[in-house]
């Protein structure tokens, strides 16, 4: 499996900023996603990171508010722009394995609280 | 759109028990993942299930892909503490590209 990492690993942030989280994977991979996972509850899909165009964005999401870059098959961000208390969750990179397309393997996780 | 019922939503058991929990849909999907999450970190992938009625075992850890494709089933054999956490399943459907859902998560809480 792939190895993940996240930075930062936590933030506590005001609202109104914004925050950008670097998702770093030790080996190339065709798919990345961004997920969050609010309190309590399961993962919603954000949007898939696409290397060398514009994120695929899910329903309820959108480009101004989650800019996301990927410049190479290994690396990928996630900014959380102009902040609020709603915003406070879990954000989890996903990469697809090596081999097949129809497992993924997540990241640490960041967690971000905003005031 | 496709939804997963994942229960129970919660366990309490004692160590030493066995545990099942399962997730259901009225939708087909190609391949079934199980994940653990603990506090403060990200899920990490237990049992992958790629073709219906597979058996598939990890330690204490017993996976089935469900004949029908519509659900899967985790079980946990003699439980430890260490087994607490958030146990979520994951179905995904090939639709051009794989279509990922999570179900809601079980809640497993260990008594030593």
């Amino acid at each position: 499996s792939a190895v993940i990492s996240q930075k930062p690993s936590r933030d506590i942030c005001q609202r109104g900023t914004s925050l950008t989280i670097q998702c770093q994977v030790d080996s190339q991979v065709t798919m990345m996603f961004w997920y969050r996972q609010q309190p309590g509850q399961s993962l919603t899909l954000i949007a898939t990171a696409n290397q060398g165009s514009e994120a695929t964005y899910e329903s309820g999401f959108v480009i101004d508010k989650f800019p996301i870059s990927r410049p190479n098959l290994t690396f990928s961000t996630l900014t959380v722009s102009n902040m609020s208390p709603e915003d406070s969750s879990i954000y989890l990179c996903s990469v697809d394995s090596r081999t097949r397309a129809d497992t993924q393997y997540f990241g640490p996780g960041t967690r971000l609280t905003v005031l | 759109g496709q939804q997963l019922n994942q229960s129970p939503q919660s366990m309490f058991i004692q160590e030493g028990e066995d545990v099942s929990m399962n997730c259901t849909s009225s939708s087909i999907f190609n391949t079934w993942l199980w994940y653990k999450q603990d506090p403060g970190e990200g899920p990490v992938l237990l049992i992958a299930l790629y073709k219906a009625g597979e058996l598939t075992s990890n330690g204490r850890l017993t996976a089935q892909f469900g004949i029908t494709r519509k659900d899967s089933f985790l079980n946990i054999s003699a439980s430890i503490p260490s087994d607490v956490g958030i146990y979520f399943c994951a179905g995904l459907l090939y639709t051009g590209g794989f279509k990922t859902i999570f179900g809601a998560g079980t809640r497993l809480f260990v008594k030593a």
